[in-house]
């Protein structure tokens, strides 16, 4: 059964902390695996995206890596800022289909404090 | 800023009442989607949409309807509303050809209470 599976379902980390969020995944065939912010209230803001092929992608402060081989992935976040509280989502697409699908971990609910 | 909107974002409505929740893209993406998210959970694909009269039901069965009229309008309706509706609905757009290989851009959603 393809899962997407995030640790922990939460953290409370002080301001200027780093942090790293795991993800992994039963997803297969593979086709990407992609991170996404979700403020409270808001839509899902897309922060990397990592094919097969590539273990490190860095957005600013962001720096998601991936092994493909035992299926995990993890976000860290250095140096962190009250905005970044929000929760974190890793979502797996696999390449079965034409269209592809997605497949949606809870998320990480990240809580900075000043 | 992804330029895709949704309105109402909030909405408190009693059951049995039709519904529709409007969804709007100025990126001419083809690709529109709707998902479900309820609170501490992932998102679940509803419905989605390979551009002007193509609508799909998605992984999660809904009773809800689409429609796909104009590129940048992707609206979604409930016929007759109950409590178990009550969610998250959240619309998004892609450019490209696949789903598995294209960015999502994501609206703020609408809050749906049913009482």
């Amino acid at each position: 059964k393809n899962q997407v599976e995030q640790s922990p379902q939460s953290l409370i980390i002080l301001e200027g902390k780093n942090c790293t969020l795991q993800c992994n995944y039963t997803v297969s065939p593979f086709s990407n695996l992609r991170w996404y912010k979700q403020d409270t209230g808001r839509g899902p803001v897309s922060l990397t995206i990592m094919t097969f092929s590539e273990n490190t992608k860095s957005n600013g402060r962001y720096t998601a890596t991936l092994d493909a081989d035992t299926k995990q992935s993890s976000l860290h976040i250095t140096a962190s800022q009250l905005s970044d509280s929000a929760s974190y989502i890793c979502v797996v697409s696999d390449r079965g289909s034409t269209l592809g699908r997605l497949y949606f971990g809870r998320g990480t609910q990240l809580t900075v404090w000043p | 800023e992804a330029d895709i909107y949704q309105t109402p974002r909030y909405l408190v409505i009693g059951t049995g009442k039709k519904i529709t929740l409007e969804c709007s893209q100025t990126m001419g993406h083809d690709k529109m989607y709707w998902y479900q998210q309820d609170p501490g959970m992932e998102l679940h694909l509803i419905h989605y949409s390979y551009g002007v009269n193509s609508t799909e039901k998605g992984d999660l069965s809904s009773e809800s309807t689409v429609s796909r009229i104009r590129t940048e309008h992707f609206p979604l309706t409930l016929e007759s509303a109950r409590p178990s509706h009550t969610s998250q609905y959240l619309c998004a757009s892609s450019e490209g050809t696949e789903l598995a290989k294209n960015i999502q851009y994501f609206g703020a959603g609408t809050r749906l209470s049913v009482l």
